[in-house]
């Protein structure tokens, strides 16, 4: 069974950069038949989606987040990897990983890490 | 982007009650809408896909239906376990988004 794990600072200063990998083991981000997915929630908010990427390196991306940020795969340490740039208060919020199988009926998340919460403050 | 609405935003139930939750998309979006449970401290758990397919693992009490725009999730006999949040996320078009969630606390 697939399992996910997020890892990065919980703490990053405004204006910085926010990195995350997320480790994939039981699976392999090289499988043609997912992408893999960061979202977001805030404290007490609801889930946005932050973007996928695909093991080939295409991406895609929310347009509210494309001007800041960055999603890459290490295929070699199975891993994938955010880094969203310029950050606020706003981002502040639990990151999670998750899996998307390609499939006809669009993106859904079967698997997700347990998530990591992210603190912007100076 | 499609906005998804949930109502209620909370509701409170009984164990063994019926409990039916709905999303609404600003758009029509055929089938392609995924139901999530949450509970507090965790990661959502895809429960629902494409309206009314059942992911692996799921207890059958839980059921979805709808098309176009409107869409339910339905327990038909509440259980311990199933407090929690649920999410509705329509996956018709590109940026998937979510609903605002409805949770469903003890009576």
């Amino acid at each position: 069974q697939v399992q996910l794990q997020e890892s990065g600072p919980g703490l990053v200063k405004p204006s910085e950069t926010l990195p995350l990998t997320c480790t994939v083991s039981g699976g392999s981000v090289s499988s043609g038949s997912y992408y893999w997915s960061w979202i977001r929630q805030p404290p007490g908010k609801g889930l946005e989606w932050i973007g996928y990427i695909y093991y080939t390196g295409s991406t895609n991306y929310n347009p509210s987040l494309k001007s800041r940020v960055t999603i890459s795969v290490d295929t070699s340490k199975n891993q994938f990897s955010l880094r969203l740039n310029s950050v606020t208060a706003a981002d502040t919020a639990v990151y999670y990983c998750a899996r998307d199988p390609i499939q006809r009926y669009g993106d859904s998340f079967d698997s997700w890490g347990q998530g990591t919460l992210v603190t912007v403050s100076s | 982007d499609i906005q998804m609405t949930q109502s209620p935003s909370s509701l409170s139930a009984s164990v063994g009650d019926r409990v039916t939750i709905t999303c609404r998309a600003s758009q029509t979006i055929s089938t392609y809408l995924n139901w999530y449970q949450q509970k507090p401290g965790k990661a959502p758990k895809l429960l629902i896909f494409n309206a009314s397919g059942f992911q692996g693992g799921v207890p059958p009490r839980f059921s979805g239906g709808g098309s176009g725009t409107d869409f339910t999730l339905t327990i038909s006999s509440l259980q311990p376990e199933d407090f929690a949040t649920y999410y509705c996320q329509q996956s018709y078009t590109s940026p998937p988004t979510f609903g605002g969630g409805t949770k469903v606390e003890i009576k």
